[in-house]
């Protein structure tokens, strides 16, 4: 398996532009999780999907930022507009259905916003 | 609710030696427990967990890791580090019936020298 696939690896954007990052996870797992990594805050965990749909998205820091699941092998992750603030590496994640399981981390995406 | 301290920033040990990484965690019940490590620009790795069972939990590249109900620990050990053992390690904690959200610590920088 190619593991989760996130796209893009970086991105750099002026304030006030919308940006899309966009996560593919492991086929068959049935949860996707969408966190943010600052060096200030570590790791936070935004919003996370169980069959495409959204449980949880305390973790979304305003109403800036949406994220979508359309189909069991695509999500994305969309700021607009984005702000300097919000410059951090996003990493997807996705997981089979029990709790004990393993979440399983794709590369990032390291966004800069100017 | 559920929290993960990883006191030490960062550990320092020559290479050959032992190394441990502390965490503790703090859950309403039982804990799912979790090791990752980051290597620059990369995404998390997982590295071993500990759901019920054995205290002595034994992973990938030679890490074990022991639970420790007593003492609300699961610190990351390792016989005798390596250089390639240089990198971010982050543990997590998920309560039993809490859900799928892992709450991470802020991870502990490893730096094995030659």
């Amino acid at each position: 398996d190619a593991g989760v696939i996130q796209s893009p690896r970086h991105e750099v954007t002026e304030m006030g532009q919308e940006v899309t990052l966009r996560c593919k996870p492991i086929s068959g797992h049935d949860y996707l999780f969408w966190y943010r990594q600052t060096m200030m805050r570590g790791l936070e965990l935004l919003i996370y999907f169980n069959n495409n749909v959204p449980i949880d998205d305390s973790g979304m820091p305003e109403d800036r930022f949406s994220a979508k699941m359309p189909n069991a092998s695509f999500s994305t992750l969309k700021i607009q507009p984005s702000e300097p603030r919000d410059s951090a590496v996003y990493f997807c994640a996705s997981s089979l259905g029990l709790a004990a399981d393993t979440q399983y981390f794709g590369p990032g995406t390291r966004l800069t916003v100017l | 609710a559920q929290s993960v301290a990883q006191p030490e920033d960062q550990v320092n040990v020559a290479e050959g030696n032992p190394l441990t990484v502390k965490c503790t965690y703090s859950v309403s019940g039982n804990p799912y427990l979790f090791w990752y490590v980051q290597y620059p620009n990369r995404g998390l790795q997982f590295l071993l967990k500990y759901i019920t069972g054995d205290n002595l939990v034994k992973g990938s590249y030679g890490f074990e890791a022991e639970f420790n109900k007593s003492q609300t620990s699961f610190h990351l050990k390792k016989p005798s580090a390596l250089v390639s053992d240089s990198a971010l390690y982050f543990c997590a904690v998920r309560d039993h019936g809490s859900g799928y959200a892992l709450n991470f610590g802020k991870g502990t920088s490893l730096l094995v020298t030659p």
